[in-house]
C-alpha cells in the first residue's frame, strides 16, 4: 500500500516568515494530494489540494508543488500569521484506490 | 449544508461494553470514510463505502469492529466489546467522486 512520509514533525518560524512542509510518497500511480490543517481538538480541514496532472497550485498565501518524478510534494505558506499555528497533514491517494493515506503531521508554531 | 455530522462528540465507556458511533455525510456525497486518529499511529483509514456499499474494510483492526451504511445519509461504526486500546478520536469523512474529503468533528472515545 501507499506510504507517506512527512517532514519536519515540528516547525517553528517567526511571524511573517515562510514555512515549508515536505512529503514523499511511495506509489508512483498516486494521483491526488490534499493538505489538511488541524487545530487542537478540531477536525482536519482541507486547505489546498493538487492533482497529478498539475505541478503547482496557489491560493493566496498557500501553495503546493508536486514533483512526480521524485515522488514528493510540498506545502508553502508565505507571510505566516499567528492563526497559521496548527498541525498540518499531507495525504496521497493511490492510483486505483479511494481512501487517503496520511503523513504523520507537522506541528507548525508561529513565533510572535 | 451542515457538513458531516457525527455523534456523540465524546463517549466514555467501560471495557467490554458496546460502543456505537454515528455519522451523517454531506448530502450528495457518494463516498463515506471512517478514520481513527491516535498520537502513535496518526490518521488511519478503517473502512469506506461507495454508494452505501462497503468497499474496503482492510483497515478494521479486529472482528470487534463493524460498520454499516443502511442508506445514503447514515452510517455507524460499532465496537463490541470495547477495549482500552480502542481509545482514540474517530472521524467520519465524506467526498464526492473521491475529491475534497470533508471531515466531521469526530467522536472522542475513552474506554476505561
Amino acid at each position: 500500500g501507499e506510504n507517506v512520509e512527512q517532514h519536519p514533525s515540528t516547525l517553528s518560524v517567526q511571524e511573517g516568515d515562510s514555512a515549508v512542509i515536505k512529503c514523499t510518497y511511495s506509489d508512483s500511480a498516486s494521483n491526488y494530494f490534499p493538505w489538511y490543517k488541524q487545530e487542537l481538538g478540531k477536525r482536519p480541514q482541507l486547505i489546498i489540494d493538487i492533482r497529478s496532472n498539475v505541478g503547482e497550485k496557489k491560493d493566496q498565501r498557500i501553495a503546493v508543488t508536486l514533483n512526480k518524478t521524485a515522488k514528493h510534494f510540498s506545502l508553502h505558506i508565505t507571510e505566516t500569521q499567528p492563526e497559521d499555528s496548527a498541525v498540518y497533514f499531507c495525504a496521497a491517494r493511490e492510483g486505483g484506490a479511494d481512501g487517503l493515506t496520511f503523513g504523520k503531521g507537522t506541528h507548525l508554531i508561529i513565533q510572535p | 449544508d451542515a457538513g458531516v455530522i457525527q455523534s456523540p462528540r465524546h463517549e466514555v465507556t467501560e471495557m467490554g461494553q458496546e460502543v456505537t458511533l454515528r455519522c451523517k455525510p454531506i448530502s450528495g456525497h457518494d463516498y463515506l470514510f471512517w478514520y481513527r486518529q491516535t498520537m502513535m499511529r496518526g490518521l488511519e483509514l478503517l473502512i469506506y463505502f461507495n454508494n452505501n456499499v462497503p468497499i474496503d474494510d482492510s483497515g478494521m483492526p479486529e472482528d470487534r469492529f463493524s460498520a454499516k451504511m443502511p442508506n445514503a445519509s447514515f452510517s455507524t461504526l460499532k465496537i463490541q466489546p470495547s477495549e482500552p486500546r480502542d481509545s482514540a478520536v474517530y472521524f467520519c469523512a465524506s467526498s464526492f467522486l473521491r475529491y475534497g474529503y470533508t471531515f466531521g468533528s469526530g467522536t472522542r472515545l475513552t474506554v476505561v
